[in-house]
């Protein structure tokens, strides 16, 4: 089986752009969760859906958004990016939810 | 809210020595999972734990949950230089849709 793709890889913003990240999951998964990753911070839950519904959001603002399509490819966008936006941003893959969770290489984003 | 305090922060390690790390939540757990994020990598997962005091080995790894099911350990004996990375543990919230992650335990090997 492949794994959890997602791109791009790398992305470079500024301040006040958006940005809009991509996460294929495993086959068969349906559930796909998001995290945000800083050194300081270590792993911050985004949000989480199943099925195209979102199930689960974390403490982030609105500026931050998901959605699931009918594959169970899903996207995150950010709006008006922040300097304090700048992290590795992970997608999760699994069949249930909140459990054994598959991810994927993480977007790092950097805005300048 | 529910937390899980993960310690230590850092372990240093010299090649050969054991490296343990403990995590520790506010609630009654129905699992506990760990993963391991090597430098510059995404985590991996390594084991989930559901059984009260269940103790799992991969290899060089134990895992053990406590008999409370608030506390869990991961022991490596003999550390190498694969074993290089970041551990974390993970609980489920309530809704069993969204874990909670320890800060991870890094682990440094002594040059």
């Amino acid at each position: 089986k492949a794994g959890v793709t997602q791109t791009p890889r790398y992305l470079i913003k500024t301040r006040g752009q958006q940005v809009t990240l991509s996460c294929s999951p495993i086959s068969g998964h349906r559930s796909v969760s998001w995290y945000q990753q800083t050194p300081g911070q270590g792993l911050q839950f985004l949000f989480e859906y199943f099925s195209e519904t979102q199930r689960n959001k974390g403490n982030f603002p609105g500026r931050f958004s998901g959605r699931q399509f009918s594959n169970s490819r899903s996207e995150m966008n950010v709006s008006t990016l922040e300097l304090g936006d700048s992290a590795l941003y992970l997608c999760a893959s699994s069949s249930e939810g909140g459990q054994k969770l598959f991810f994927g290489s993480g977007t790092q984003l950097s805005v300048l | 809210g529910q937390q899980v305090m993960q310690i230590p922060q850092y372990q240093h390690v010299q090649e050969g020595e054991d490296f343990t790390t403990y995590c520790n939540s506010s609630t009654t757990l129905s699992n506990i999972q760990w993963y391991k994020q090597r430098p510059g990598g995404h985590p991996v997962f390594l084991i989930q734990l559901v059984k009260s005091g269940e103790v799992k080995k991969q290899k060089r790894l134990t895992f053990q949950f406590g008999e409370a099911k608030k506390n869990s350990s991961l022991h490596i004996t003999a550390t190498q230089t694969t074993d290089v990375g970041t551990y974390f543990c993970a609980e489920p919230m309530d809704s069993n849709y969204q874990l909670i992650w320890g800060a991870g335990t890094k682990l440094i090997i002594k040059p």
